[in-house]
């Protein structure tokens, strides 16, 4: 069956750092890959999203490649911020791409 | 404003009371499911709804039912509550965007099963 395999936390950065956090996969056929961050006491929300091979997905300066070969989507910024202090979920998207396989979350803490 | 809204947002029972958790959206999504998160096991599904009338069981349905009467309400029945139900709950529509379906979560449902 399918699978997410993320980097076990909890990761402890400080302010400007480079974050990695790594992701795998095993699935059959082409699925859609995601990132959702979880803020305290909230739920999740999309970070970004890729829906096919080699697509890079990005957003609030988080980045994430699509790469089939290595069946890996690892999350990357490049200057982390306080703000960003969160769980972060690698995600995968299978069969009519309804249902969501999560990995078990990555808890970051940025600090000043 | 597009969301999905759960009621209670906390809630403390004790075992074997009835319980029903409420989902909303306001965004007219075919598909919703709930979900549970338990520290270091991630989120898994419940149980999902292609449409109303239509719903089957995700990765650990046991002890859970729900129904989907209109679209836009998804609720979460636990007929008997037990302690290992105690968990971090989430209801969660899509819709499909681009290639893919994206999933709406709402803030969360907190139980505590004594």
């Amino acid at each position: 069956g399918n699978s997410v395999t993320q980097m076990e936390g909890p990761v402890t950065l400080s302010e400007e750092a480079f974050l990695t956090i790594n992701c795998t996969y095993t699935a059959t056929g082409y699925p859609s890959l995601f990132w959702y961050v979880q803020y305290p006491g909230e739920g999740l929300q999309l970070l970004l999203k890729a829906t096919k091979a080699d697509d890079k997905g990005s957003n609030k300066g988080f980045e994430a490649t699509y790469r089939k070969e290595t069946t890996s989507f690892h999350l990357e910024k490049g200057s982390v911020q306080v703000s960003d202090s969160a769980v972060y979920f690698c995600a995968l998207g299978s069969g009519s791409n309804y249902k969501l396989t999560f990995g078990k979350g990555t808890l970051l803490t940025v600090n000043p | 404003e597009a969301q999905v809204t759960q009621n209670p947002r906390y809630l403390i029972t004790v075992t074997g009371k009835k319980l029903t958790v409420t989902c909303s959206q306001n965004m007219n999504h075919e598909y919703m499911s709930w979900y549970r998160q338990d520290p270091g096991l991630g989120l898994r599904q419940i149980y999902y709804s292609m449409n109303v009338e239509v719903t089957d069981k995700g990765d650990v349905p046991e002890g859970y039912k729900v129904s989907r009467k209109e679209k836009r309400n998804f609720p979460l029945i636990l007929e008997s509550p037990s302690p290992n139900q105690t968990s971090l709950y989430f209801c969660a529509s899509s819709v499909l965007a681009g290639a893919s379906y994206e999933q709406y979560f709402g803030p969360g449902t907190r139980l505590t099963v004594t």
